[in-house]
């Protein structure tokens, strides 16, 4: 079983909509939660973090995390052209360690 | 010069070469990282350095030797690689070290090995 789970995509997203990124991941004891962006060709930028169970929002970006069901997600309200990239969920499992999902492309279609 | 910087930006490389990966950040952190990107897989953390210490050694296979001589500067040795060694390597930096810090990666070597 992997670690982190992500669909890989693509998503296709219209432009002005909200795209929604999902992730679970195996460890219970797992304790904060990363959303990192990767444009093709560049390398990957940190976006969001989670700790608590709830949301947080960021700008356009909400994360939503439910340590109970073990998924953290991430939407992108009014999604632009420019969201277009992959998004990696990465998170800290219970030996502190930094696990990876393999990423959800996201294409932004005008 | 800003940021984490990677170099070479890509090389090709024979099973028998040796050649060696630079990383240099300029943003006065304690912890350097080495991870290796494939194609459609999750990122790797192979190598972690805090305070030029080797702190996590992912079961990296032999053939791939990191050094760290100070804080800003992060070397990965590669010799006798396979070629499904093929990959993005990526280097990244924190403040401390710690899984909650940010870290910030640099560009990426696309090593191909023949």
């Amino acid at each position: 079983q992997k670690e982190v789970e992500q669909n890989s995509g693509p998503l296709s997203v219209p432009e002005g909509a909200i795209a929604s990124l999902n992730c679970t991941y195996s460890d219970r004891g797992s304790q904060s939660f990363f959303w990192y962006r990767q444009y093709s060709g560049k390398s990957p930028e940190l976006i969001m973090f989670i700790y608590s169970n709830g949301d947080k929002e960021d700008g356009r970006f909400t994360a939503q995390l439910n340590k109970a069901s073990q998924y953290v997600s991430l939407l992108i309200r009014d999604s632009q052209p420019s969201d277009s990239a992959t998004y990696l969920c990465a998170v800290e499992d219970s030996w502190g360690k930094l696990q990876f999902g393999a990423g959800t492309q996201v294409v932004v279609t005008p | 010069e800003t940021g984490v910087t990677q170099t070479p930006r890509h090389l090709v490389m024979g099973m028998t070469n040796k050649k060696s990966l630079k990383c240099e950040q300029h943003l006065g952190h304690n912890a350097m990282y080495w991870y290796k990107q494939s194609a459609k897989k999750p990122l790797e953390l192979m190598f972690v350095y805090n305070f030029k210490e080797q702190t996590e050694n992912n079961s990296v296979p032999s053939r791939f030797s990191p050094e760290c001589p100070n804080s800003s500067h992060l070397f990965l040795h590669l010799h006798t690689l396979q070629p499904e060694d093929s990959a993005l390597y990526l280097c990244a930096s924190s403040q401390e070290g710690l899984v909650t810090d940010t870290q910030y990666f640099g560009p990426g070597t696309r090593l191909t090995v023949l």
